[in-house]
């Protein structure tokens, strides 16, 4: 079974900074891997969509990149804002049957002004 | 706007009642999902559908039913509701291949 593992599990940073989020997983035989967000109380809103075949994709001050051969994702997040507190999850797409999609348990931003 | 609606959003309910959560899609889907979300267990499918007529059992099917009523509609039903299942409810949606999930904003479920 695909494993989605996110570190970290919490993260802090002053406001301003650029910061690098991980999500690992265990079988490369993805379609493809999503980043999404969650803030408090909310639904989950899709920031990034990665086929397998890309290295990366681009949204704003946000980069996702894949490696999938190392089971290996990253989300960008350039010159945070306090708006950009929440948790954010990553999800893996495999390539077989329907019930295919293993979310990681998420990493929670806290963008200090 | 085209996404995936839930209703309702806020549920209250007394251990041994029943109900119905909602979910429709307005973009041609032809899969459908109910996860359940519970702090430090990260989401759990409960059932899915790959296509219209057709449900599935996902990880934490016990106590629910599903009702792929069309292609757009998916409903979700606590016979005989339990604290146990004092949660938040996702409904989501995906089109074959290689694309990405759309979820709906929830419908924060307690069971007293």
């Amino acid at each position: 079974k695909q494993e989605v593992t996110q570190i970290p599990a919490a993260l802090s940073v002053p406001e301003g900074e650029n910061l690098v989020l991980n999500c690992s997983f265990t079988d490369s035989a993805i379609y493809n891997l999503q980043w999404f967000r969650q803030d408090p109380g909310k639904g989950l809103t899709s920031l990034l969509l990665i086929q397998s075949s890309q290295r990366e994709q681009t949204s704003g001050r946000l980069n996702a990149s894949l490696d999938k051969s190392s089971g290996r994702s990253t989300l960008y997040i350039a010159a945070s804002q306090p708006g950009d507190s929440a948790t954010y999850l990553c999800a893996v797409r495999g390539q077989t049957g329907a019930n295919n999609l293993f979310f990681g348990t998420g990493t929670r931003l806290t963008v200090i002004p | 706007n085209a996404g995936v609606t839930q209703t309702p959003k806020f549920q209250v309910l007394k251990t041994g009642q029943s109900m119905t959560l909602q979910c429709a899609q307005d973009m041609n889907h032809n899969s459908m999902y109910w996860y359940r979300q519970d702090p430090g267990m990260g989401l759990r499918l409960i059932y899915y559908s790959a296509s219209e007529g057709t449900t599935d059992k996902g990880e934490v099917p016990n106590g629910y039913n599903v009702s792929r009523l069309n292609k757009r509609e998916f409903s979700l039903r606590l016979e005989s509701a339990a604290p146990s299942q004092t949660s938040v409810y996702f409904c989501a949606s995906s089109p074959e291949g290689s694309y990405g999930y759309t979820f709906g904003s929830g419908t924060r479920l307690t069971v007293v």
